[in-house]
C-alpha cells in the first residue's frame, strides 16, 4: 500500500512568495494532520481535518497560512507571503479512527527553505 | 492537560550497549501509548505502541511497557545497532478525549561502531 505522499519533497523560495504544500492521505484515513518540524521548537501540530473538515487550527502560526482539504484524498498548505522563519520540514500525516487508537502514519515531509 | 515527558538527549552509546530512553505521561483516564521513531531525513514511523496497562509493545529488538502505577512507558533495546542511530518521540492519545497525538520533544540517539 502507498503511504502518505507528499510534495515536493524540497522547495526553495524568495522571501514574499507563495508556497503550496500538498498531501495525499493513506485511502480510507478520515484524519489529516499538517505538523511543523525546526531543531528549535520540535515537533508542532499545525492543523488537523477530521472527514475534511478542520476541527482545531490553533497551531496555525499567522494569518498567511492556510490549509484547505477539499476531498478525501487531498490537502494543501499554503503560506502566503512567505518569510525567513518559516524555513523547516512540514509533514502530513493520516490516521484511521476506526482503531481507537489514533496511531498516525507520516509522509516524508516536504523541506521548506526561504530566502 | 495531556502531556508527555521525555529525557533530553541526545544519547550516545557504543554499538551493543543497552539502550533506556525514560519516558513519564501524564492524562486523565486510560491513554494508548507509542514510540515513533525519525531516521535522518524521513518522517516519523511508528514503532510499538501499547493500548492498556501492564501491555507490552516490541518491534525491531526495542520493547517498552505500559506501567499505570507509575505512568511511564520506557523505551529499551539490549543491544544497539549504529543502525539504531535516529530520534525516538514518546507519544500518547486517548480515544474520545481527543483526536490528536500528544508527542514529547524527542531524544536523539547517537551509536557509535
Amino acid at each position: 500500500d502507498a503511504g502518505v505522499i507528499q510534495s515536493p519533497r524540497h522547495e526553495v523560495t524568495e522571501m514574499g512568495q507563495e508556497v503550496t504544500l500538498r498531501c495525499k492521505p493513506i485511502s480510507g484515513h478520515d484524519y489529516l494532520f499538517w505538523y511543523r518540524q525546526t531543531m528549535m521548537r520540535g515537533l508542532e501540530l499545525l492543523i488537523y481535518f477530521n472527514n475534511n473538515v478542520p476541527i482545531d487550527d490553533s497551531g496555525m502560526p499567522e494569518d498567511r497560512f492556510s490549509a484547505k482539504m477539499p476531498n478525501a484524498s487531498f490537502s494543501t498548505l499554503k503560506i502566503q507571503p512567505s518569510e525567513p522563519r518559516d524555513s523547516a520540514v512540514y509533514f502530513c500525516a493520516s490516521s484511521l479512527s476506526g482503531t481507537g487508537h489514533y496511531e498516525q502514519y507520516f509522509g516524508p515531509g516536504t523541506r521548506l527553505t526561504v530566502t | 492537560g495531556n502531556s508527555v515527558t521525555q529525557m533530553e538527549g541526545p544519547v550516545t552509546l557504543s554499538e551493543e550497549a543497552f539502550l533506556t530512553i525514560n519516558c513519564t505521561y501524564t492524562a486523565t483516564g486510560y491513554p494508548s501509548l507509542f514510540w515513533y521513531v525519525q531516521y535522518p531525513g524521513e518522517g516519523l514511523q511508528l514503532l510499538l505502541k501499547a493500548t492498556k496497562a501492564d501491555d507490552k509493545g516490541s518491534n525491531k529488538g526495542f520493547e517498552a511497557t505500559y506501567r499505570k502505577e507509575t505512568t511511564s512507558f520506557h523505551l529499551e533495546k539490549g543491544s544497539v545497532q549504529v543502525s539504531d542511530s535516529a530520534v525516538y518521540f514518546c507519544a500518547l492519545s486517548q480515544m474520545n478525549r481527543d483526536d490528536k497525538i500528544i508527542f514529547g520533544k524527542g531524544t536523539r540517539l547517537h551509536i557509535l561502531p
